[in-house]
C-alpha cells in the first residue's frame, strides 16, 4: 500500500510554455500533499503544501504564479510550472501523507527539462 | 545551527559490511523520525518510520531514535551492492506535516 504516482516522469519543453504535472496517491486519500524540488546532488527543496479544497501554502522565495497547485480531491494534485524557463529545469516530487502520523509517501518524480 | 544535520560525505563498504548513518537535529519538538533510501532519479522511498524515542528493526534495517541526545541511527547489516543509494534522514513535529531533512548520504557497496 502508499503508492504515490507522478506523470509525466519526463517532459521537454521550450521555453516560454506551460507544463503540468500530476501526483496521485493511488490507494490511499491525502488530505496534505507537497511539491519538492531537487537539483543534482542535493536534497529536497520544499516548494508547497498543498491541501484538499484550499489554497497552497508556498515556501518563501517560491513564486506562486509561477508555479500553479491545485489539489481538487483527495488523490490528485497537480503543480503546473507556467512560462517555464531553463531555470526551472529540474526534477520535481510529489508526496502525500496517508495519515495523521506523519508518514509521507513520495511520487517517483519528474524530471522536467526547458529548452 | 541547521534544523537537521547529516554529514552527507561519501561512504563505501564492501559487500557484507554494518553500514551505519546518523543524524542530529536541534528542534526538541520533532517526534517522528524517518529514513529514506533514494535511488538515482528516482524518488525517495519510506525505508522506516518511528515515533518517539526506541529503537525499530525491519530485516536488515535498524532504526534508532535517542531524543534525549538529538541523535538518530540508521543500520543496514549484511549489506548488498542493491543498497548503493542515498539515504536520507527526515522528521517533523506533531501537527506539523512539513519534513526536514538531513542533506543525505551516498552509500556504496563494493561487490
Amino acid at each position: 500500500g502508499a503508492v504515490v504516482s507522478q506523470h509525466p516522469s519526463w517532459v521537454i519543453c521550450k521555453s516560454g510554455t506551460s507544463v503540468k504535472i500530476e501526483c496521485r496517491s493511488l490507494d490511499f486519500q491525502a488530505t496534505t500533499m507537497f511539491w519538492y524540488r531537487q537539483f543534482p546532488k542535493q536534497s529536497l527543496m520544499l516548494m508547497a503544501t498543498s491541501n484538499e479544497g484550499s489554497k497552497a501554502t508556498y515556501e518563501q522565495g517560491v513564486e506562486k504564479d509561477k508555479f500553479l497547485i491545485n489539489h481538487a480531491s483527495l488523490t490528485l494534485s497537480t503543480l503546473t510550472v507556467t512560462s517555464a524557463h531553463p531555470e526551472d529545469s529540474s526534477f520535481y516530487i510529489c508526496s502525500a501523507n496517508r495519515d495523521s502520523n506523519n508518514e509521507q509517501f513520495f511520487g517517483p518524480g519528474t524530471r522536467l527539462t526547458v529548452l | 545551527q541547521k534544523e537537521v544535520e547529516q554529514d552527507p560525505g561519501p561512504l563505501s563498504v564492501p559487500e557484507g559490511a554494518i553500514v551505519s548513518l546518523n543524524c542530529t537535529y536541534s528542534n526538541s519538538a520533532f517526534q517522528y523520525f524517518m529514513w529514506y533510501r533514494q535511488y538515482s532519479r528516482k524518488g525517495p522511498e519510506l525505508l522506516m518510520y518511528t515515533y518517539s524515542s526506541g529503537n525499530k528493526e525491519d530485516g536488515r534495517f535498524t532504526a534508532q531514535v535517542d531524543k534525549s541526545s538529538k541523535y538518530i541511527s540508521l543500520f543496514i547489516r549484511d549489506s548488498q551492492p542493491s543498497d548503493s543509494a542515498t539515504y536520507l534522514c527526515a522528521m517533523s513535529g506533531s501537527g506539523n506535516n512539513r519534513l526536514a531533512f538531513g542533506k543525505g548520504n551516498q552509500v556504496v557497496v563494493i561487490p
